[in-house]
């Protein structure tokens, strides 16, 4: 069955640092991909979204790709800021002959320090 | 203004009671989600209605009983409450039952049980 398998946290940066969250995946068909954003107490946001290979969604300085090849969709901003500290979800969703197919992974935890 | 609202937002209860929680979005979706969150960030789908109908009925005990009286509200109802319910419980909307568009999600109800 699908799965999406993401990079363990938890993840500490120093402001303005670079930042990578890994994010693999395994489907049957053409799933679209999601990254996914918890601030404390709150819930999930949208962060950034693919839907085919080689799309690449942004949003806030975040960016990442839809590899087919690698089945993976990492996410990477090249300058974190302390607002930036939160839970990141990586996520697949896959509509097939059997229905929706919804996946989150773990979710690594971020957080920058000054 | 708020999207997708949930409450109550903290629910804390005995072993062996019936709870609910409510479910509204005002963003027109005709799609809307459960989620379980657990104690380690792990989320998991529980159930999706689309306009109305179940559509999707996860691996859950028969317990938690759905119910959508129009498009706009899902709420969860909770029978003879155990000790493994508690959990961070988010509902969620979106445009399609497909998967392609992203999902909304509400703050999320924190259920302890004592």
């Amino acid at each position: 069955g699908d799965s999406v398998t993401q990079m363990e946290g938890p993840v500490t940066l120093s402001e303005e640092a670079f930042l990578t969250i890994n994010c693999t995946y395994t489907a049957t068909g053409y799933p679209s991909l999601f990254w996914y954003v918890q601030y404390p107490g709150e819930g999930l946001q949208l962060l950034l979204k693919a839907t085919k290979a080689d799309d690449k969604g942004s949003n806030k300085g975040f960016e990442a790709t839809y590899r087919k090849e690698t089945t993976s969709f990492h996410l990477e901003k090249g300058s974190v800021q302390v607002s930036d500290s939160a839970v990141y979800f990586c996520a697949l969703s896959e509509w097939t002959n059997t229905g929706n197919q919804f996946y989150f992974g773990t979710g690594t935890s971020l957080t920058v320090i000054p | 203004d708020t999207a997708v609202s949930q409450t109550p937002k903290y629910l804390v209860t005995q072993m062996g009671n019936d709870k609910s929680i409510k479910c509204e979005q005002n963003l027109g979706h005709d799609t809307m989600y459960w989620y379980k969150q657990d104690s380690k960030k792990f989320l998991k789908i529980m159930f999706s209605y689309n306009n109305k109908e179940l559509i999707i009925n996860e691996t859950v005990p028969n317990r938690f009983s759905p119910k959508s009286p129009d498009k706009a509200h899902l709420n969860l109802h909770i029978n003879s409450l155990e000790l493994g319910d508690s959990a961070v419980y988010f509902c969620a909307s979106s445009q399609d039952y497909q998967g392609y568009q992203p999902q909304h999600f509400g703050d999320g109800t924190r259920l302890s049980i004592l």
